[in-house]
C-alpha cells in the first residue's frame, strides 16, 4: 500500500512570505503528526491532528499552524517565514497512535 | 515531561562487527519506545518499537533492541554490521499516557553510525 506523501519536495521561500505544506497519509491511518528538523535543534514535535482535531500541540510559534481534513489529509502553514524555519518537515501517520509511518518529507529554505 | 539521550554522536564499526547504539530515556509513565534510521536528504524509516511484551524487541535488517527498564534504556544492536548500515540513528520516546498533552514522539540528537569496510 502506498506510504505517506509528502508534497512538495522542495521549497525556496522569501522572508515574509507563507508556506503550506501538505501531507497525504497511508490509507486508514487518521493521525497525523508533523515534525521539525534541523541541523541545530534536530527533531521538534510541531503538532499531531486525529480525525480532524488537533490533539497535541509543540512548543513552536502562533505562525505555526495545521488542520486535518475528513479524509485524513493534513496541510500544514507557516505565516510570515524567517530565515530560521528553513528545515526538513516530516510528517507521520499513525493508526493506533503506537507507530508512526514518516513521510520523506519537504525541505524548506527560507532565504 | 519525557526526554530521550543518545550519549554517541557518532559510532564506528568494522564491517562484520557487532554494533550498539546507545539510547537512555525518561517518561513520567510507561515508555513506547521506537528506533528510526535515516539517510541522507529523506524521511526516517521505522526499525522497531517496543510497546510492552518482550524486553527483546526484534525489527527490520537485523537490528534488535533490549528494553531495560530498571536502567531506562533501550540500546540498538546488530550482530554482524554491514557497510549499508551506515546512516543517522535516532531514538524516539512518547509516554503511554500523553493524550492531551504537548508530547507527541520525543527524540534524541541522532547518532551517526559509520561502518568501515
Amino acid at each position: 500500500k502506498a506510504g505517506v506523501t509528502q508534497t512538495p519536495r522542495y521549497l525556496i521561500k522569501t522572508r515574509g512570505q507563507q508556506v503550506t505544506l501538505s501531507c497525504s497519509p497511508i490509507s486508514g491511518h487518521r493521525s497525523v503528526s508533523w515534525y521539525q528538523q534541523t541541523p541545530g535543534q534536530g527533531l521538534q514535535f510541531l503538532f499531531e491532528y486525529f480525525s480532524e482535531t488537533q490533539r497535541n500541540k509543540g512548543n513552536f510559534p502562533g505562525r505555526f499552524s495545521g488542520r486535518q481534513f475528513s479524509n485524513s489529509r493534513s496541510e500544514m502553514n507557516v505565516s510570515t517565514l524567517e530565515l530560521g524555519d528553513s528545515a526538513l518537515y516530516l510528517c507521520a501517520s499513525s493508526h493506533t497512535g503506537v507507530g508512526y509511518t514518516f513521510g520523506s518529507g519537504t525541505r524548506l529554505t527560507v532565504v | 515531561a519525557q526526554s530521550v539521550a543518545q550519549p554517541e554522536d557518532q559510532v564506528n564499526v568494522a564491517e562484520g562487527n557487532p554494533l550498539t547504539v546507545k539510547c537512555t530515556y525518561s517518561v513520567s509513565g510507561n515508555p513506547y519506545l521506537f528506533w528510526y534510521v535515516q539517510y541522507p536528504n529523506r524521511g526516517l524509516q521505522f526499525l522497531l518499537k517496543y510497546i510492552t511484551g518482550d524486553n527483546l524487541v526484534k525489527g527490520s535488517y537485523g537490528f534488535e533492541a533490549e528494553f531495560n527498564k530498571s536502567q531506562t534504556s533501550f540500546h540498538l544492536k546488530k550482530p554482524s554490521a554491514l557497510v549499508s548500515d551506515s546512516a543517522l540513528y535516532f531514538c524516539a520516546v512518547r509516554d503511554m499516557y500523553s493524550g492531551g498533552g504537548a508530547d507527541g514522539l520525543t527524540f534524541g540528537k541522532g547518532t551517526h553510525l559509520i561502518i568501515q569496510p
